[in-house]
């Protein structure tokens, strides 16, 4: 299994207030991803990175950002959390495109009251 | 982005073999079929991918149909910690890795 972990595991934040999600990985995988769940929503990917300083937007980007200074780190901040970002947020990471499978972390539970 | 179809549920019992399907009917040329599933508070796990022919591994088997528009997903014998629910994507060499999950497929096994 990839090293994959992501901190903290369960937050509860206030409305208005910034929120900065980290995952961390040890296997130098080049690609990392932001997903986030919701019910009746599956799986949706937020941001992606595909190398260090290289980030594009997945499908559901609007009030994130991100952020990868190091090989190892990809960090998602929402810049004033909203009721609606209430959600499980999974980081992900992968050796390449398309053709490599993708290494999930545990997942951090992030409740905006 | 190509989509799949699943069905949203499916049951077995304990020691059988579950087949789940897959209709991905746009399909392109370049795009893998990808198979993750998700364990209950889990993140999602890699299961198989496949391109063109049929790939075996410890976990699982992965049919693809000849004209790729379908593909299934085959544990040879399940047991209550298969109970997940199975994803089926389709993912291209130029799209970044992206994943585009759909509903899954939840699947209950039966003591």
């Amino acid at each position: 299994d990839a090293g994959i972990t992501q901190s903290p595991r369960h937050k509860v934040t206030e409305t208005g207030t910034p929120v900065t999600l980290r995952c961390h990985q040890t296997e130098n995988h080049r690609y990392m991803y932001w997903y986030r769940q919701d019910p009746g929503h599956g799986l949706r990917l937020i941001h992606y990175s595909y190398g260090v300083k290289d980030t594009d937007k997945g499908e559901v980007s609007d009030g994130y950002s991100v952020s990868r200074s190091k090989t190892e780190d990809f960090l998602l901040t929402l810049e004033s959390a909203t009721s609606s970002q209430t959600s499980v947020y999974f980081c992900a990471t992968g050796r390449t495109s398309g053709s490599y499978e993708q290494y999930f972390g545990p997942g951090t539970r992030l409740t905006v009251t | 982005d190509a989509k799949t179809t699943q069905p949203n549920s499916m049951e077995s019992n304990e020691e059988e073999p579950v087949h789940l399907p897959c209709n991905h009917s746009t399909i392109s040329g370049t795009d893998y079929i990808h198979w993750y599933r998700q364990l209950p508070s889990q993140g999602p796990e890699y299961v198989i991918h496949g391109l063109t022919s049929n790939v075996n591994n410890r976990m699982a088997s992965l049919a693809i149909a000849e004209d790729r528009k379908s593909s299934t997903l085959i544990l040879h014998r399940a047991t209550l910690r298969d109970a997940a629910v199975y994803y089926c994507i389709l993912s291209g060499n130029n799209q970044g890795g992206k994943l585009i999950f759909g509903q899954g497929t939840e699947l209950s096994v039966k003591p």
